[in-house]
């Protein structure tokens, strides 16, 4: 069964310092998210995108981070100075058409770690 | 704005005991999904069950069961005859006009022997 891989699993930086953390989405689904979910706490979303674009984003979503889809296949979240309060686990999700409700698979997440 | 409340933090049953976890909702949209996702241990984020707005028929999968009622804003969960894989982190969620999804805080399911 198709679904959503993320690398790494876990991630551990120094505060400060660039990440980027990579996703897969299932093959032929065209909407893709990022969600973060802060330990112990509910999951919150980041940003949606769709044909090379962000279509909504949170407020979560300031200028530190950025979406790009490099290629046919990877979908990448960059948070450009992480801050201590960036670490949670991210997870990415992919849904098939860009139709509102569609449902969302979720990737197994990347734990990020800021120190 | 759109909101789901899920009261219950933490229930602990008994194996083959019936759980019920509950979700409310508050959204202005008219047309909406509601969704239940199961985080096991392992952390990941697993579909459960999508339910339109317009369909108010209660659905059964297995040992699963969800009960939708427009009336009072709320699409409950329930677990038939319970097992201890069943012990995970249980999310409501909602999504309207804009696709993200709005989540509850969770409810952390603890099944024992």
């Amino acid at each position: 069964e198709p679904e959503v891989t993320q690398t790494p699993s876990h991630q551990v930086t120094q505060m400060g310092q660039e990440v980027i953390l990579r996703c897969v989405p299932i093959s032929n689904h065209l909407y893709f998210y990022w969600y973060r979910q802060i330990l112990g706490q509910k999951v919150e979303f980041l940003v949606s995108f769709y044909n090379n674009e962000i279509s909504e984003k949170s407020e979560i979503f300031d200028d530190q981070f950025s979406v790009e889809r490099p290629d046919g296949s990877n979908f990448t979240l960059k948070i450009r100075s992480t801050k201590l309060e960036d670490s949670a686990m991210y997870f990415c999700a992919s849904s098939e058409y860009r139709v509102w409700a569609e449902t969302q698979y979720f990737g197994p997440g990347t734990r990020l770690l800021v120190l | 704005a759109q909101k789901v409340t899920q009261a219950q933090t933490e229930i602990s049953v008994v194996e083959k005991e019936d759980v019920t976890l509950d979700c409310v909702y508050e959204t202005r949209d008219t047309t909406y999904y509601l969704f239940w996702y199961k985080q096991p241990p392992s952390g990941e984020l697993v579909f459960l069950i999508r339910r339109n707005s317009f369909d108010e028929q209660n659905e059964i999968s297995g040992r699963y069961s969800w009960n939708f009622q427009k009336s009072t804003s709320s699409f409950n969960f329930t677990i038939t005859a319970s097992q201890v894989v069943d012990s995970a982190v249980y999310f409501c969620a909602l999504t309207g006009t804009a696709s993200k999804l709005t989540f509850g805080t969770g409810t952390r399911l603890q099944v024992t022997l």
